[in-house]
């Protein structure tokens, strides 16, 4: 059965503070790695990954994949109150010969960022 | 504007009646899918659409149907809804499955069943 787990569940820092948050996989037929934030609403897109080592850079948000190891990390530098959210992590899965394509979600880690 | 669009955002039901979610996109995508989110769950698939009138079963299809008569709508019918389908659900879209692309969500319905 394919698996996305993501930790921690859940996080509380403060401002000003460098997070990194886990996401590791066990899927047949990897194709992708996507990260989403959530804050109360539609999940927006971060990042899609799918080459190991070779960094996604968006201001303070950085990512990397490791396909050996079968995993990606989130990376939130100086942190602000308002990246407060859910972030999840999906994978997607190679077309299976059957047509279809899928992607399986983590559960995502809720960041709480305090002032 | 690039944009999924679903209707409505909240929903208040009683148990049995029949109920329609709606989701159309403007971006001509081929994939279609609907997920359902629950606390300590994540987003999990209901069903999916590769192309117009065809479309297959995600993780969770119990109770729900779906149809794609057109290219930009893609309905979440539940026939006889029940409470353990109190959820937030949100519909996905993504281009051609040949492109590696992101998935654009709506906006969620809040399902409440009583």
């Amino acid at each position: 059965e394919d698996k996305v787990v993501q930790s921690p569940l859940s996080l509380v820092v403060h401002e000003g503070d460098t997070v990194t948050l886990n996401c590791s996989y066990e899927v047949t037929n990897f194709r992708s790695l996507l990260w989403y934030k959530q804050e109360k609403k539609a999940p927006t897109f971060l990042f899609m990954l799918t080459s190991s080592g070779i960094e996604k850079k968006s201001g303070r948000l950085s990512s990397i994949l490791d396909k050996k190891e079968l995993f990606s990390i989130l990376n939130i530098t100086a942190t602000q109150t308002g990246d407060s959210a859910v972030y999840l992590c999906a994978v997607e899965l190679r077309d299976s010969g059957a047509g279809s394509y899928q992607l399986t979600f983590g559960k995502g880690t809720k960041l709480s960022v305090i002032p | 504007e690039a944009q999924v669009t679903q209707n409505p955002r909240y929903l208040i039901t009683v148990t049995g009646k029949k109920l329609t979610v709606t989701c159309s996109q403007n971006m001509n995508h081929e994939y279609m899918s609907w997920y359902r989110q629950d606390p300590g769950l994540g987003l999990r698939q209901i069903y999916y659409s590769m192309n117009v009138e065809v479309t297959d079963k995600g993780d969770v299809p119990e109770g729900y149907k779906v149809s794609r008569k057109e290219k930009r709508n893609f309905p979440l019918i539940l026939e006889s809804p029940s409470p353990n389908q109190t959820s937030l659900y949100f519909c996905a879209s993504r281009p051609d499955r040949g492109l590696l692309t992101e998935a654009f969500f709506g906006q969620g319905t809040r399902l409440t069943v009583v």
